[in-house]
């Protein structure tokens, strides 16, 4: 079976730190991986998807970046931390693109998530 | 960007009432989806929704893909404690493409035994 970690589950930084987040899927080849931002109260917002190794699309422009080294792992960085850069961090899978029974394969699996605080 | 709105934000109800929430969007939408999030956790896909009008039911959970596909709802009957949690709309517009998927800011329920 498949399973998704992300780590660490907590992590209180000051501003100006760098960052570092790590998620890692097992069970799976070549998965879809992306990773959201959860601010609190909001909903989920996609900051990088990544369909293949070196693969990375931004959705959306800050001081946040994403790699993919291997199939399987995904990491979400900073150089320099913001405060509004706070918030839920959720990594997710999805088999690769295609469709099962003529309809797009929808379920994300989402992993536990990094809470963090930027003081 | 395409925007939901969910309502209500929030909702206080009795175990055993039915509830109902809803997700709307200025924009039309290809396919709507529900998730729960429990607490400290990421979000389950609960149901996916692919056509107009769409009637969809997973156990007690029942949505629907409106018709003028600007708009979805979620029904959830004779509620449990185990409701409890964050609701989100998501939905997959015209040119969004397979990877991207707008969410909703959410319906906190609350269920008192």
């Amino acid at each position: 079976s498949q399973t998704i970690h992300q780590w660490p589950a907590t992590l209180v930084q000051p501003v100006g730190s760098p960052l570092s987040l790590e998620c890692t899927v097992e069970g799976t080849s070549n998965p879809n991986l992306y990773w959201y931002r959860q601010a609190a109260g909001r909903g989920l917002q996609l900051l990088f998807y990544s369909v293949g190794i070196g693969q990375i699309s931004s959705e959306v422009p800050q001081n946040l970046s994403a790699s993919r080294p291997q199939d399987r792992q995904f990491i979400l960085s900073s150089k320099k931390l913001l405060l509004s850069d706070s918030g839920f961090y959720l990594c997710a899978w999805r088999p690769p693109t295609g469709l099962a029974g003529g309809q797009i394969q929808e379920t994300q699996y989402f992993g536990p998530g990094t809470r963090l605080l930027v003081l | 960007g395409q925007q939901l709105n969910q309502s209500p934000q929030s909702m206080f109800i009795q175990e055993g009432e039915d509830v109902s929430m809803n997700c709307t969007s200025s924009s039309i939408f290809n396919t709507w989806l529900w998730y729960k999030q429990d607490p400290g956790e990421g979000p389950v896909l609960l149901i996916a929704l692919y056509k107009a009008g769409e009637l969809t039911s997973n156990g007690r959970l029942t949505a629907q893909f409106g018709i003028t596909r600007k708009d979805s709802f979620l029904n959830i009957s004779a509620s449990i404690p185990s409701d409890v949690g964050i609701y989100f709309c998501a939905g997959r517009w015209p040119g969004g493409g397979y990877q991207k998927v707008t969410f909703g800011t959410g319906t906190k329920l609350q269920v008192i035994p």
